[in-house]
């Protein structure tokens, strides 16, 4: 069964890098998006994107975050300046025919900001 | 502030008995709902998606929607060890996002 793949499974950074996850959304998909779940609470949406560019973002999708698909099968979630309360399982999503039809979830990200 | 409620849990339930999850929403103007599953330190996993009123079965799993209430509800017949997970209700208020519940917490016993 087509997967969505995310990279790297956990990483740890020190307050203030830059950190880029790295997402490979299924193939056929032209829908994708990040969420991010802190630790015990819920699913938070950041991003969708669709046709190049973003589609819609939550308030939490500041300027310190940014996405892009710099290729034909990579989408990247790019966080400028890390900070403690970014720690979080990032995930990555797709769909082939947008929200309506429900998404496939990467196996996620561990972001540790230390 | 658009909202998605669903009690905690934990919810316990023998093996071979029907769970029952449930969840209310705060939009009137809901299109979609969605069930997933997620395993503790897992990523989310779509079981079922419903837009109209009623019923909507896949195995055993029975998606129930009423929008007049608000509510939707996910019922595991016949459970297994596992089905112990937790349960996330999600909706798509008319754009590209999904909000999600906090998620019930369902254990099987056996």
């Amino acid at each position: 069964e087509p997967e969505v793949t995310q990279t790297p499974s956990h990483q740890v950074t020190q307050m203030g890098q830059e950190v880029i996850l790295r997402c490979v959304p299924i193939s056929n998909h032209l829908y994708f998006y990040w969420y991010r779940q802190i630790l015990g609470q819920k699913v938070e949406f950041l991003v969708s994107f669709y046709n190049n560019e973003i589609s819609e973002k939550s308030e939490i999708f500041d300027d310190q975050f940014s996405v892009e698909r710099p290729d034909g099968s990579n989408f990247t979630l790019k966080i400028r300046s890390t900070k403690l309360e970014d720690s979080a399982m990032y995930f990555c999503a797709s769909s082939e025919l947008g929200v309506a039809w429900g998404y496939t979830f990467g196996s996620g990200t561990r972001l540790t900001v230390v | 502030q658009k909202e998605v409620e669903q009690n905690s849990g934990p919810l316990s339930v023998p093996e071979g008995a029907i769970a029952s999850l449930n969840c209310t929403y705060s939009d009137r103007g809901s299109q979609s709902f969605f069930w997933y599953r997620q395993y503790s330190g897992k990523s989310p996993e779509l079981i079922m998606f419903i837009y109209s009123n009623g019923d909507k079965e896949d195995g055993r799993f029975t998606a129930q929607l009423n929008k007049a209430s608000q509510y939707v509800s996910l019922l595991i017949r016949d459970s297994q060890p596992s089905d112990s997970a937790t349960y996330l209700c999600a909706v798509s208020f008319g754009n590209e996002k999904l909000t999600f519940g906090t998620g019930t917490r369902l254990t099987i016993i056996p």
